[in-house]
């Protein structure tokens, strides 16, 4: 099966300062790869997600780029500020054969914005 | 309000004794899904369900079971065959993946927290 890996583990940076988070996977069959955000004592959200058919996405302060030869994706955030602090999972999916979406989740990163 | 439900919030259980987590959702979508969150180790998926009186097993799937009766309800009962049940869980929906279709998205419950004692 597939299996995604993320890094770093946890990741402080200053107000204002970018963030980028990395993940890779192992299944070349993956083609959708969505980034949910998990603040603390809440539910993960979907912030960001690229189908591989693109290499960047873009929306606000947020963008991912995926290389699917060297299977990995990124998630960069510019700009941070306090409320981007939550854990992030990165995500990969093959569902185009079932229909249902088998996402398999990287360990999470928790991103601290220092004010 | 459309959303996806989970209960209980907390749950205790003595060791050897079943427990059933509920999750009940009204967005009318077709897949639902279990996931375990544990410090470290991200979301597992326990079991899956794309249609009604349909599921499969997930990566995780031993000392667990699910059914799957009604398109907007998927119960997880965690038996006394899991041998370390105390985590965190996840309900999901979303819908049916078609190619060039609609999103893929997982709309979360806010999850139950199970302590076995």
């Amino acid at each position: 099966g597939e299996n995604v890996e993320q890094h770093p583990s946890t990741l402080s940076v200053q107000e204002g300062d970018s963030a980028v988070i990395k993940c890779t996977y192992s299944d070349s069959a993956s083609n959708y790869f969505p980034w949910y955000k998990q603040e603390l004592g809440k539910r993960p959200q979907l912030i960001i997600d690229i189908r591989s058919n693109v290499g960047e996405k873009k929306d606000q302060r947020i963008a991912v780029t995926l290389n699917k030869t060297a299977k990995h994706f990124s998630l960069h955030i510019t700009e941070t500020q306090p409320e981007d602090s939550a854990v992030y999972f990165c995500a990969a999916s093959s569902s185009s054969q079932t229909g249902a979406n088998n996402l398999f989740f990287g360990t999470g990163t928790r991103l601290t914005v220092i004010p | 309000d459309g959303g996806i439900t989970q209960s209980p919030k907390y749950l205790f259980r003595k060791e050897g004794q079943n427990v059933t987590l509920s999750c009940e959702q009204n967005l009318n979508h077709d897949a639902m899904y279990w996931y375990r969150q544990d410090p470290g180790q991200g979301l597992r998926l326990i079991y899956y369900s794309q249609i009604v009186n349909d599921f499969q097993k997930g990566d995780i799937a031993e000392g667990y079971s699910v059914s799957r009766e009604k398109k907007e309800s998927f119960p997880l009962t965690v038996t006394s065959a899991q041998k370390n049940p105390t985590a965190f869980y996840l309900c999901a929906s979303s819908w049916r993946l078609v190619a060039g279709g609609r999103t893929g998205e997982l709309f979360f419950g806010e999850g139950s927290r199970l302590t076995v004692l």
